[in-house]
């Protein structure tokens, strides 16, 4: 099988920068994704293929890639913006699917 | 605009059997690939498997090969995710959501509002 591994918990102020990594062998391989979910939703895309937006995605969601790691950015973050953060890829071959482990952002 | 509709909450005993669906519209759904996600209390993100309705190709998770099916009924635009004898580890939440993917990306893009499945021993 295959792993994605993110923190379980990112605190960040409101108006500063939260910065969420994810760490997988296959990452430099492959595209990641990223989707938060609010308590009590369904997930929503927030960033495809390493650092691309979904229309409707506010621009201070952006995405970025270095080796096994890849990194979801929060600018300016807002209230709005606590919520479970999970990025998602495949191995090597494609043949496993996966999410990350999820990380918990709490606006302080 | 995407539209899933999932079916509504699910209580069971363990033993029992379950199929839940999904109705897609909005969108030509023989055409695209659309896939379940478990979500267990308080845990995370599972990618469960994939379902091409035009064809009916079908792709598990290891972690669900042979432990739950999915399915899908084209004249209904409708997926479905069953499972032939519950357990109280199945209790969870369970999303569709379409999987856009080709030889270079795969994700999910629009999600149905889950469906909450909760089994009793």
């Amino acid at each position: 099988s295959y792993e994605l591994t993110q923190p379980p918990s990112v605190s960040v102020s409101p108006g500063q920068t939260a910065r969420i990594t994810c760490s997988g062998d296959a990452l430099p391989r492959q595209y990641a994704y990223w989707y938060q979910q609010r308590p009590g939703q369904a997930p929503v895309l927030v960033i495809y293929k390493d650092n691309q937006r979904p229309s409707g995605i506010p621009e201070r969601f952006s995405g970025s890639t270095s080796g096994t790691t890849v990194t979801l950015t929060i600018s300016g973050v807002q209230a709005e913006d606590e919520a479970d953060y999970y990025c998602q890829s495949a191995d090597s071959s494609s043949t496993y699917y996966v999410f990350g482990t999820g990380t918990k952002v709490t606006v302080l | 605009e995407v539209q899933l509709v999932q079916s509504g909450a699910e209580v069971k005993k363990a033993g029992e059997s379950l199929k839940i669906s999904c109705k897609g519209s909005e969108y030509s759904f023989t055409n695209y690939w659309i896939g379940w996600v478990r979500q267990m209390p308080g845990k995370g993100l599972e990618w469960m498997g994939i379902i091409y309705p035009g064809d009916s190709d079908t792709r598990y998770s290891p972690s669900f090969q042979g432990q739950v099916t999915i399915s899908a009924d084209k004249s209904l635009n409708t997926a479905y995710l069953q499972w032939s004898s519950l357990q109280a580890s199945d209790t969870a939440i369970y999303y569709c959501a379409t999987w856009y993917s080709s030889t270079f990306y795969a994700y999910f893009d629009s999600w149905g509002q889950g469906t909450l499945v909760t089994v009793s021993s």
